[in-house]
């Protein structure tokens, strides 16, 4: 079974654009979760969707938005890139719909110039 | 506030010997854990799991204790290998809506010396 696939894997970007990332679950997989990691804050949780429907959100700001499609596969928006948007975005899937155990794909790293 | 740490940023250990990684968390009402392993390059790999109705359990080579009364969580490596070297995360998980949320602690970077 394919695991968590996440595209692209490497994106450079400078300040002001937008950027869009992609997720596809394992199969199977409904719900999705995606994650910002940095050095400095580590691993910080950003939304969770279920069913094409956000379910839990972070604190991140607006700039910061996602959905799912009908076939779970997931994708996140980034807009007006700051600087400090330079991070490992995480995608995780989950089996479960109370989505306790999530499994990571290998991320996208953002560099934000 | 929630938080999840870990006692040590670095734990170097000989090949052969057990790793003991220790986890603090700060949410009683936290009810599963989880612990990941996070190789260069990599996203976080699922090691173990454990929920707060136990204290211990066991995976091939690792075991998770939970200590509800102090709020410390640990993950024993036994026999470590070289291919154990990685940053290992605690992370925990309050039910009740929080889907997907889970709460990552600092990580704990194991080096494993030949």
């Amino acid at each position: 079974k394919a695991g968590v696939t996440q595209t692209p894997r490497y994106l450079i970007k400078t300040r002001g654009q937008q950027v869009t990332l992609s997720c596809s679950p394992i199969s199977g997989h409904r719900s999705v979760s995606w994650y910002q990691q940095t050095p400095g804050q580590g691993l910080q949780f950003l939304f969770e969707y279920f069913s094409e429907t956000q379910r839990n959100k972070g604190n991140f700001p607006g700039r910061f938005s996602g959905r799912q499609f009908s076939n779970s596969r997931s994708e996140m928006n980034v807009s007006t890139l700051e600087l400090g948007d330079s991070a490992l975005y995480l995608c995780a899937s989950s089996l479960a719909t109370d989505n306790e155990k999530l499994f990571f794909g290998s991320g996208t790293q953002l560099s934000v110039l | 506030g929630e938080s999840v740490g870990l006692h040590l940023p670095t734990l170097s250990v000989q090949e052969g010997d057990n790793s003991i990684i220790n986890c603090a968390y700060s949410n009683s009402a936290s009810d599963y854990f989880i612990w990941y392993k996070q190789e260069s390059g990599k996203g976080p790999q699922f090691i173990i799991d454990i929920r707060s109705n136990m204290d211990k359990r066991q995976g091939q080579r690792v075991t998770v204790l939970l200590n509800k009364t102090v709020k410390h969580l640990s993950l024993q490596i036994a026999a470590t290998q070289p291919g154990d070297s990685a940053v290992y995360f605690c992370a925990e998980l309050s039910q009740g809506g929080n889907t997907g949320k889970l709460i990552f602690g600092q990580g704990t970077t194991l080096q494993v010396k030949p």
